[in-house]
């Protein structure tokens, strides 16, 4: 059964750092292109980063580029997101989310997810 | 970018009802698209990938059509846990991208 758990949330002050962490089995971890997603509060779905199964390979969207850093640990079977000068607008619940398979550098649909984890970022 | 643009933004409908949801590319995405079904407080569910291929374990009555830009969902035969929110993604290209959102109410 494929399960995967986020890990790591919480509060934070603007400007503050936190790393999330999603421990996967049930599957070949390293086969598999992982994604973060996140929610804001009564908001939809906003894509943030995804990396291939081999981990060589990452995008990131504008929002986050340059402050927030996918990596994964395929030993581990463990997906990050390392969130750096974080700001109000990125308090969400955010969700690691498995590719389906299409290729090391390809990135297809998500077909399971975590259950999120909450970040507040308040001072 | 690639913007996708669900409408309804929200439909009321009532248990056995059919019930279609589209979604609209602002360019040519093949069938790169996929539907995920959400209820409050849980993670999305994958509904339809490819445009049109039921995942496994969905049930029937949910089916999706189109291409290139224009993409529907398809409720046949409404239940009682079908109400929730309906998200299109698209996967052709990065960033990639949901639309905004179809929330299903009962009437």
């Amino acid at each position: 059964e494929v399960q995967m758990l986020e890990s790591g949330g919480g509060l934070v002050q603007p400007g503050g750092s936190l790393r999330l962490s999603c421990a996967a089995s049930g599957f070949t971890f390293s086969t598999y292109a992982m994604s973060w997603v996140r929610q804001a509060p009564g908001k939809g779905l906003e894509w943030i980063s995804s990396i291939s199964g081999s981990g060589r390979h990452t995008y990131s969207a504008d929002s986050v580029k340059g402050r927030f850093t996918i990596s994964r640990d395929n030993s581990r079977n463990t997906l990050y997101l390392q969130m750096n000068s974080l700001r109000a607008e990125d308090a969400a619940v955010y969700y690691c989310a498995k590719g389906t398979y299409c290729g090391d550098n390809c990135f297809s649909f998500f077909d399971y997810w975590g259950q999120g984890i909450l970040v507040t970022v308040s001072s | 970018d690639i913007q996708m643009t669900q409408s309804p933004s929200s439909v009321s409908a009532s248990i056995g009802d059919r019930v279609t949801i589209t979604c609209r590319a602002s360019q040519g995405i093949g069938t790169w698209l996929a539907w995920y079904q959400q209820t409050p407080g849980k993670a999305p569910k994958l509904l339809i990938y490819g445009a049109s291929s039921l995942q496994s374990g969905i049930p029937s009555r949910f089916s999706g059509s189109g291409s290139e830009t224009d993409f529907t969902l398809t409720i046949s035969s409404l239940q009682p846990e079908d109400f929730a929110t309906y998200y299109c993604q698209q996967v052709n290209s990065f960033p990639i991208t949901f639309g905004q959102g179809t929330r299903l109410e009962i009437k």
